[in-house]
């Protein structure tokens, strides 16, 4: 089984409508990541937590929000998604500091129409 | 601001020739540096990482060296093969790893 998974892995929605995206890891790991991939641009920065009760902004936050609901679940909300939300989104996990390698789930592809 | 620079794709080339993708990073202090793999419909998965100046980072073929001097880590391979095509990403994490910056990626087209 995978150790990140994202559900669902492709989703189509109309604008205005409430989404979430979540994300599940298996890999025991406290820090978890929430980035948008979109062509030409690379992976950006949407949410980041370090743990439970720690939640930070990435560099692209605005209309998303984020919920961690255990170590283990890390959930991404569009509170009213808009067709420049359209992207394939990634979950992340990371073990920690010291340590350097992110573990990618397979995607979300959200298309807004 | 920290930021991650990588040469625009697609690239094509035939099995066996030789491959390099530039990447230049800005970044205050001294980053780790990483070049990452995404396979067609798959997450990111780590390829090779150096973590400080003049380290070399390898795996499956592929190298790239942390060169300091001229804010570099290009991805270099001596002969590819049609399983190398995937998109590449340049990226880079601040001492404590905290956050990861990732270039914009580049598609590299393998034919037989």
């Amino acid at each position: 089984d995978a150790d990140v998974t994202q559900t669902p892995r492709n989703r189509i929605t109309k604008t205005g409508k409430r989404i979430m995206l979540e994300c599940s890891q298996t890999k025991g790991h406290d820090r978890m990541y929430w980035y948008r991939q979109d062509p030409g641009l690379g992976l950006r920065l949407i949410y980041y937590s370090f743990d439970v009760k720690d939640i930070n902004k990435g560099e692209i936050s605005d209309g998303y929000s984020v919920s961690r609901q255990a170590q283990a679940k890390f959930s991404l909300s569009l509170e009213s998604a808009i067709p420049n939300q359209t992207a394939l989104y990634f979950c992340a996990t990371s073990a920690g500091p010291n340590s350097y390698e992110q573990y990618f789930g397979p995607g979300t592809r959200l298309t807004v129409t | 601001g920290d930021s991650v620079t990588q040469m625009e794709g697609p690239v094509t080339l035939s099995e066996e020739a030789c491959l390099t993708i530039n990447c230049t990073y800005t970044a205050t202090g001294y980053p780790s540096l990483f070049w990452y793999v995404q396979y067609p419909g798959e997450g990111l998965q780590l390829l090779l990482k150096a973590t400080k100046a003049d380290d070399k980072g390898s795996n499956k073929g592929f190298e790239a060296t942390y060169r300091k001097e001229t804010t570099s880590f290009h991805l270099e391979k001596g002969s590819v093969q049609v399983s190398d095509s995937a998109v590449y990403f340049c990226a880079l994490s601040p001492y404590n790893f905290n956050k990861f910056y990732f270039g914009s990626g580049t598609k590299l087209n393998v034919k037989p």
